[in-house]
């Protein structure tokens, strides 16, 4: 069954407004979520790592401003998207481990963005 | 040099037969491997992972590694439509953290009846 639960899968919005991405860890703790994103017929791109009880660390070229997340229990991570713009359009996919020394990496279903 | 580069396809194979997709990494340090299927529109589903050398089989999957050649590769017999998907390679980032990976541009195969 899903390790790892999404919500929403697909989202359409206004630029300048936001949007907020859930992400649940369904039957373990997951202290560590990772957030990424795949544009259209590119390949899946970390965006940042989330941590339970402090700040996200973001990767190389990804505005913790524009992209905040909030990783406030054992069991969920959220990602807003603050002040959208075409641009960000794209699939958002959570993922979180068991263990994230040995343990391999799933992934929630993803949630489809359309800013217009 | 991309960090994970795998041929991205498509590649064609009759229903029955065995599908070899395949990926090379550049970072000699990697430990562990792993192979993820993507339909359209889906998100990555987790197929293999491999740490050690040599084969790891798993149903009609086989997993392929080998760290001196830093190449791993994925075969897939009697191959059946519903495996027509993207294929995926990742291997973790540096600090070794499975969480954080580093992913091919993938291998689109294509099943015929």
């Amino acid at each position: 069954g899903a390790v790892v639960s999404q919500h929403p899968s697909w989202v359409i919005c206004k630029s300048g407004t936001s949007v907020k991405i859930e992400c649940r860890s369904l039957d373990f703790q997951a202290t560590t979520m990772f957030w990424y994103r795949q544009f259209p017929k590119q390949s899946l791109m970390l965006m940042a790592t989330s941590n339970e009880g402090s700040k996200a660390t973001y990767e190389q070229g990804v505005e913790k401003d524009k992209f905040l997340i909030n990783h406030a229990s054992l069991t969920l991570s959220t990602l807003t998207v603050t002040s959208a713009h075409p641009e960000d359009s794209s699939f958002y996919i959570c993922s979180a481990t068991r263990d994230s020394l040995n343990s391999p990496l799933h992934f929630g279903n993803g949630t489809r963005l359309t800013v217009t | 040099q991309k960090e994970v580069e795998q041929n991205s396809g498509p590649l064609s194979v009759p229903e029955g037969a065995i599908a070899s997709l395949n990926c090379t990494y550049s970072d000699r340090g990697s430990q562990s491997f792993f192979w993820y299927r993507q339909y359209s529109g889906k998100s990555p589903e987790l197929i293999m992972f491999i740490y050690s050398n040599g084969d790891k089989e798993d149903g009609r999957f086989t997993a392929q590694l080998n760290k001196a050649s830093q190449y791993v590769s994925l075969l897939i017999r009697d191959s059946q439509p519903s495996d027509s998907a993207t294929y995926l390679c990742a291997v973790p980032h540096g600090s070794g953290n499975t969480g954080k990976l580093i992913f091919g541009q993938g291998t689109t195969l294509q099943v015929k009846p």
